[in-house]
């Protein structure tokens, strides 16, 4: 079956750091994978859909500037959490779906991230 | 912004009982209906695709039926096993939403050996 690779798994570091995040699709190619967050008790929220060799589309209310994607590749999206604050602390997921209506989204393990 | 509705939010259930939840979304611009299978330190993995009102779907002891003029979907576990034990998200997928998904919360299911 699709398998969807995310790294780092977890990252605990300073105030003002800046963290990327890999998504890659191991044995498809994803011209479209998205990124979500999800906060404590609440639902999976779409921050922004990457898709490959253009620019990423994000949700309302979602900065740009704070997460840069890039999609450079057919397998690969990445996420970057830039000047990272406790408040940006949370759970981040990617996916990534083959074509088709029926088909579903493929996730990676997702990214715990804490900022002191 | 969508609203798509799980309930219970969580439940626990005896072995070898069987249990149902539900997932309400919109009823108009309905394109698909997802629904994964969430555990703990894994991956969301995919169970169903429902695309067609009246459709039922079946993998192993698990299924789900879908009412898109009305916005609902039944998720049924058959024969509860501690194997079940997770939580199950429900996506909707309009047709105005490039490829978007807007997710419930979940049902928590714990399953009692």
């Amino acid at each position: 079956g699709a398998v969807v690779s995310q790294h780092p798994s977890r990252v605990i570091c300073k105030s003002g750091t800046s963290v990327k995040i890999e998504c890659r699709s191991l044995d498809f190619q994803a011209t479209t994978m998205f990124w979500y967050r999800q906060f404590p008790k609440k639902s999976l929220m779409l921050m922004a859909t990457s898709n490959e060799g253009s620019k990423a589309t994000y949700e309302q209310g979602v900065e740009k500037d704070k997460f840069l994607i890039n999609h450079a590749s057919l397998t690969l999206s990445t996420l970057t959490v830039t000047s990272a604050h406790p408040e940006d602390s949370s759970f981040y997921i990617c996916s990534a779906r083959d074509r088709g209506r029926d088909q579903p989204q493929h996730f990676g393990d997702g990214t715990r991230l804490s900022i002191l | 912004i969508l609203n798509v509705e799980q309930s219970p939010q969580s439940l626990h259930v005896q072995e070898g009982d069987s249990t149902n939840f539900t997932c309400s979304f919109p009823s108009s611009n309905f394109y698909a209906l997802h629904w994964y299978r969430w555990e703990t330190a894994k991956s969301p993995e995919a169970l169903f695709v429902m695309t067609l009102n009246g459709d039922e779907k079946k993998k192993g002891r698990i299924s789900a039926t879908l009412n898109t003029k009305e916005g609902y979907s039944y998720l049924y576990i058959k024969g509860s096993q501690p194997e079940d034990s997770a939580t199950y998200l429900c996506a909707f997928r309009g047709l105005d939403g490039n490829n978007r998904l807007a997710f419930g919360k979940g049902n928590q299911v714990v399953v009692i050996p």
